[in-house]
């Protein structure tokens, strides 16, 4: 079976630090990515998403993940992180069989807390 | 463009009731997923509709059921409610069967007593 895993569950940083946090999933074929976002009180949004093409992917807040096939990997980036990017941050994948795209699986999610 | 609505945010119930939550996906989205998120479990897929035509399905038992009317609102039931179904249910719409990018809602928060 697919999975996903996020190799931090918590991750503290001062503001201004680099931040770059793991994912790694198990699937072997084609695959889409995405990291998403859930802010304390709020719902999932969609910061960014691979489907093809430049592996290096540029989302919305300056995030950024880089696809590695070689390494299953598309970890999530950073360079410089502030208070406002307090968050839990989940990893997901969905993977092509039959034809047709299958189900979102998630990784558990990595807490961020940023120190002002 | 409203966003995907949840209806209710909040909810509780006790063991053995059943529980009916609703989804209304974003305008012009046909595809309607549920997803069951706890601590311990973290995100996990229970199925997805298009077209009023139940597509995938996650590993969840038959006490979870959904549907979708002909206007992509999506209804999700869970019956003999157990109180490790406490949990916060998420639906995401997307705009076609390829789930290429998925837009989720606030969730409804069931406390099973």
């Amino acid at each position: 079976a697919q999975s996903v895993s996020q190799h931090n569950h918590h991750v503290i940083l001062s503001e201004a630090a680099s931040l770059e946090l793991g994912c790694n999933y198990s699937y072997g074929g084609t695959v889409n990515l995405f990291w998403y976002v859930q802010y304390p009180g709020q719902h999932l949004q969609l910061l960014l998403k691979y489907f093809s093409g430049d592996p290096l992917v540029k989302g919305i807040k300056g995030f950024e993940a880089e696809f590695i096939k070689s390494k299953f990997s598309f970890n999530l980036r950073k360079p410089s992180v502030q208070w406002s990017d307090t968050a839990e941050y989940f990893c997901a994948v969905n993977s092509y069989y039959g034809g047709s795209q299958g189900n979102l699986i998630f990784g558990k999610g990595t807490k961020l807390s940023v120190k002002p | 463009k409203a966003g995907v609505t949840q209806t209710p945010r909040y909810l509780i119930k006790t063991r053995g009731q059943q529980v009916t939550l609703s989804c209304s996906p974003i305008s012009g989205h046909r595809s309607v997923s549920w997803y069951q998120q706890t601590p311990g479990q973290g995100l996990q897929f229970l199925f997805e509709y298009f077209s009023e035509t139940q597509r995938n399905k996650g590993n969840f038992p038959g006490r979870f059921s959904g549907r979708q009317f002909s206007n992509s609102r999506s209804e999700m039931n869970v019956s003999t409610l157990e109180l490790g179904d406490s949990a916060l249910y998420l639906c995401a719409s997307s705009w076609d069967m390829r789930q290429e990018t998925q837009y989720f809602g606030p969730g409804t928060r069931l406390l099973v007593l």
